[in-house]
């Protein structure tokens, strides 16, 4: 089965401009998450989504926000650029485990967006 | 909040046996994760553990103490295809049910 998919996979902005990335989930997967990867902080979360609304937040500006769709696809935008927001930007996908299990929840990630921003 | 540590570069030998720490300080732990990066990949999940001991999936194998806030990796007959990133991950309940906090990676080159 299809694997997540990200759009764009490069892409080049100016300083102060505004980006939005697509994501879409492993079918059957409905839960979405969002994660920064930049070589001097790591991975770090972004926020995540289920059944359209956002469930949990990571310690991003209120410039970085995300959706969810009905189909579970979600979208993250960023606005007015910065320089430090150049990273690649990484979705991931999850079956909702619950209750015991719901630590389990595996996250299988797409091959990212890489973002440049001069 | 969490503190996740793992060291920064590895290098080991082809046909070895290499181990791969992560010290973690949470509250609340639901589990650690171990992921695989090469470069200019997406991670990809190598294993789970959220009770004590040891769990072996062919050459990889994965041990937690949550005592002792510890997890190591263990690669054993290393390949080149091996070289790659290593990603410590923890969930906790200041991360909710489906993110995860990453240590910053351990960079793995096995030598010929």
């Amino acid at each position: 089965k299809a694997g997540v998919t990200q759009t764009p996979r490069y892409l080049i902005k100016t300083r102060g401009q505004q980006v939005t990335l697509s994501c879409s989930p492993i079918s059957g997967h409905r839960s979405v998450s969002w994660y920064q990867q930049t070589p001097g902080q790591g991975l770090q979360f972004l926020f995540e989504y289920f059944s359209e609304t956002q469930r949990n937040k990571g310690n991003f500006p209120g410039r970085f926000s995300g959706r969810q769709f009905s189909n579970s696809r979600s979208e993250m935008n960023v606005s007015t650029l910065e320089l430090g927001d150049s990273a690649l930007y990484l979705c991931a996908s999850s079956l909702r485990l619950a209750g015991a299990l719901s630590g389990a929840n595996v996250l299988t990630f797409g091959a990212g967006s890489r973002l440049t921003v001069l | 909040g969490q503190n996740i540590d793992q060291p920064t570069e590895m290098t080991a030998t082809e046909g070895a046996i290499v181990q791969i720490n992560c010290t973690y300080q949470t509250s609340g732990f639901n589990g650690l994760f171990w992921y695989q990066q090469h470069a200019g990949e997406a991670p990809t999940f190598l294993s789970y553990n959220v009770l004590d001991g040891l769990e072996e999936k062919g050459r990889f194998s994965s041990f937690l103490s949550r005592s002792k806030g510890y997890s190591y990796l263990l690669l054993k007959e290393l390949q080149m295809k091996d070289s790659a990133s290593y990603l410590c991950a923890v969930r906790d309940q200041d991360t909710g049910r489906r993110a995860l906090t990453f240590g910053s990676g351990t960079r793995l080159q096995v030598q010929p």
